[in-house]
């Protein structure tokens, strides 16, 4: 059984298209995540929620929009797509907040590769 | 603020040969310490962790100190296999309301 799982995971667009993609997680966790990996392996937290509430919001273009519609999913929608929006997202999840990872390590999916051409 | 540092990779190794990678922090407080491990196409994946000052995490063969001194905590193993290749990340969390912080990633090449 895939404990987060995150569709598609392949994602090939145009420049200033709209995609979304989907994560579920059937962990029971309460804290939910979307992290960008660039090309060189960098690791960078864009969202997290508890509990279907946002609770961190880093330096992210507004085009990105998660969106929790419970605390088993979380989803990410991209608006007007740029070429520097390529990456790799993984959807993460966790028991407790993002600040007790001594107890709740992450858990993470298998991420979405998306490619903006 | 909190960091992590790891040293560049890529590293390559042979099969059996000793492994070291290294990984400092600064932090403020009593910072919780990880290993992650990214396999090829895969997400990350806790490899070992390690909570308080002179602990020791563990878990596959791989081992790391958590070296309040020193601010460290290495990734060693005595025996590399060719299944170890992989991305391997240290991260931190610190007291108070951040998330865990990741180093750059240290990519292991092991060749039979």
């Amino acid at each position: 059984d895939t404990a987060v799982s995150q569709t598609p995971k392949y994602l090939v667009t145009q420049m200033g298209n709209d995609k979304s993609i989907k994560c579920e997680q059937n962990l029971g966790h309460d804290t939910m995540y979307w992290y960008k990996q660039d090309s060189k392996k960098f690791l960078k937290i864009m969202f997290s929620y508890n509990n279907k509430e946002l609770i961190i919001n880093e330096t992210v273009p507004n085009r990105f929009s998660p969106k929790s519609p419970d605390k088993a999913h979380l989803n990410l929608h991209i608006n007007s797509l740029e070429l520097g929006d390529s990456a790799v997202y993984f959807c993460a999840s966790s028991q407790g907040p993002p600040w007790q990872q001594g107890n709740s390590p992450l858990h993470f999916g298998n991420g979405t590769r998306l490619t903006v051409t | 603020g909190n960091s992590v540092t790891q040293m560049e990779g890529p590293v390559t190794l042979s099969e059996e040969a000793f492994l070291t990678i290294n990984c400092t922090y600064t932090a403020t407080g009593y910072p919780s310490l990880f290993w992650y491990v990214q396999y090829p196409g895969e997400g990350l994946q806790l490899l070992l962790k390690a909570t308080k000052a002179d602990d020791k995490g563990s878990n596959k063969g791989f081992e790391a100190t958590y070296r309040k001194e020193t601010t460290s905590f290495h990734l060693e193993k005595g025996s590399v296999q060719v299944s170890d290749s992989a991305v391997y990340f240290c991260a931190l969390s610190a007291p108070g309301n951040t998330p865990l912080v990741f180093g750059k990633g240290t990519r292991l090449s092991v060749i039979a």
